[in-house]
C-alpha cells in the first residue's frame, strides 16, 4: 500500500524568499514520486518527477525536490518565491508503474507581496 | 495540457438524473483515468482504462461507470446523480513507460 502526507495545508511566504513544501510518503516498493501544481480553475501541471535516478530532481519554474529514502521524504523547494507561484501543490506517490497514483491532500501556497 | 479536453466544463443538474462527462485526448495514450477532487481529499481515482474496452475500478468507483470505445475518448457516467457526487472531475492520460499522467482542466459538476 502507498500513502503520502503533506505536512502543511497552507504555507505563506514573502515574494523573493525561499519556499519549502513538505511531503512524506509510504510505499512498499521503490516508489515514483511527483509534484504537481494546480492554479485556480485549472488542471494539474507536472512540476517534477523522481523515478529512481538522481535523488535531487530539478523541475520547471525553478523548483526542485530531494528524495530522501532514510526519511521517506520528498520536499519541494524554490530559492526565491514569485507571485506567479501562488497555487495549490500536490505531492503524489506511485508504486512501480505510474498508472496508480496516490495524491496528498495538497498545500496551498500564498505569496505575500 | 498534452491535448486533453474535457466537456462540459461546468454542469448543474438535479438529483436522480443521468450525467455523462467526456474526456478526449489527442496523444494516443493507452491509459486514461477519471478522478474526483474534493476539499481535504486531494484527487481520488474513480475508474481507469488500460485500452479500448478495458477498464478497472479505482478507489471511489461506487455510483460511476465508464466506457472507452475509442483510444481517444473516455466517458464517465453517473447513472443516477446524487448530491454526494458534487465535485470537480479530472480526466488524465498517460502514466506508463515512465510517462507521467497529464490532466485536463476539469469539469465542475453540481448536483442539486
Amino acid at each position: 500500500a502507498q500513502s503520502v502526507t503533506q505536512l502543511d495545508s497552507h504555507v505563506s511566504v514573502s515574494e523573493g524568499t525561499p519556499v519549502l513544501l513538505r511531503c512524506n510518503y509510504s510505499s512498499s516498493y521503490s516508489p515514483s514520486l511527483f509534484w504537481y501544481v494546480q492554479h485556480p480553475n485549472k488542471g494539474l501541471q507536472l512540476l517534477l518527477k523522481y523515478t529512481s535516478a538522481a535523488t535531487l530532481v530539478k523541475g520547471i519554474n525553478g523548483f526542485e525536490a530531494e528524495f530522501k529514502k532514510s526519511e521517506t521524504s520528498f520536499h519541494l523547494t524554490k530559492p526565491s518565491a514569485h507571485m506567479s507561484d501562488a497555487a495549490e501543490y500536490f505531492c503524489v506517490v506511485s508504486d512501480g508503474g505510474n498508472e496508480k497514483l496516490t495524491f496528498g491532500t495538497g498545500t496551498r501556497l500564498t505569496i505575500i507581496p | 495540457d498534452a491535448g486533453i479536453t474535457q466537456s462540459p466544463r461546468h454542469k448543474v443538474t438535479e438529483t436522480g438524473t443521468p450525467v455523462t462527462l467526456r474526456c478526449h485526448q489527442t496523444e494516443n495514450h493507452r491509459y486514461m483515468y477519471w478522478y474526483r477532487q474534493d476539499p481535504g481529499h486531494g484527487l481520488r481515482l474513480i475508474h481507469y482504462s488500460y485500452g479500448v474496452k478495458d477498464t478497472d475500478k479505482g478507489e471511489v468507483s461506487d455510483g460511476y461507470s465508464v466506457s472507452r470505445s475509442k483510444t481517444e475518448d473516455f466517458l464517465l457516467t453517473l447513472e443516477s446523480a446524487t448530491s454526494s457526487q458534487t465535485s470537480v472531475y479530472f480526466c488524465a492520460a498517460g502514466g506508463r513507460e515512465s510517462q507521467p499522467q497529464h490532466f485536463g482542466d476539469g469539469t465542475r459538476l453540481s448536483i442539486l
